[in-house]
């Protein structure tokens, strides 16, 4: 158990809806970064937030949004989805966004879109 | 940009047997490497990093991989296979100093230790 959590493990939704993914970072942790992971893409970098500031942004698209709350926890917001945004999609967590610190990895939001 | 290259989908070993999984990056200048592993319905668990220093890193679950600057490699290792290690295997690159802290993953080798 790396100490970060997401939910929901699971969602299923229709095509054009709007889905908010939430993620807790590990205790201490001020960093939280989202990836999506898909068959035909792998692992893409999407967005990072640091103390609740945006600090990088990836491949993420316009119609996908996060923020960093106060108590550092984290919303990835998908909005219009289409068949494509079926992934799984990770928050990850470390304790500054220095360089050479790892990353700690939740066990994924499936997400499924019909 | 920042690139890293998985060569093999797929590895298969015999257990006992050591293993080695391969990968080569590439970042136009120093880069931090690391290793991740991620079993069947789970998140990425953080195996080993090179930083700087000893090019042959040491990790979790006896773990190690070797820096090599000159062929721009950076390969997973152990001495002896587990079935347990049976998994999918993610390298990753970050280049040193870019300002930027997202991880550049590779396309993940399946690791197969049979028994």
């Amino acid at each position: 158990d790396s100490g970060v959590t997401q939910t929901p493990k699971h969602l299923i939704t229709a095509t054009g809806q709007r889905v908010t993914l939430r993620c807790s970072p590990r205790s201490g942790d001020l960093s939280v970064y989202w990836y999506q992971q898909s068959l035909d893409q792998g692992l893409q970098f999407l967005i990072q937030y640091y103390n609740g500031e945006e600090r990088a942004k990836g491949n993420i698209l316009e119609r996908f949004s996060a923020q960093q709350f106060p108590d550092l926890h984290s919303e990835l917001n998908l909005s219009s989805l289409e068949l494509g945004d079926s992934a799984l999609y990770f928050c990850a967590s470390s304790p500054n966004p220095g360089e050479y610190y790892e990353q700690y990895f939740g066990p994924g939001t499936r997400l499924t879109v019909t | 940009a920042q690139s890293v290259a998985q060569p093999e989908d797929q590895v298969n070993v015999a257990e006992g047997n050591p293993l080695t999984v391969k990968c080569t990056y590439s970042v136009s200048g120093n880069p931090y490497l690391f290793w991740y592993v991620q079993y069947p319905n789970r998140g990425l668990q953080f195996l080993l990093k090179y930083i700087t220093g000893d090019n042959l890193v040491k990790g979790s679950y006896g773990f190690e991989a070797e820096f090599n600057k000159s062929q721009t490699s950076f390969h997973l290792k152990k001495p002896s296979a587990l079935v347990s290690d049976s998994a999918l295997y993610f390298c990753a690159v970050r280049k040193v100093g870019a300002g930027s802290y997202q991880l550049t993953f590779g396309k993940g080798t399946k690791l197969s230790v049979i028994p």
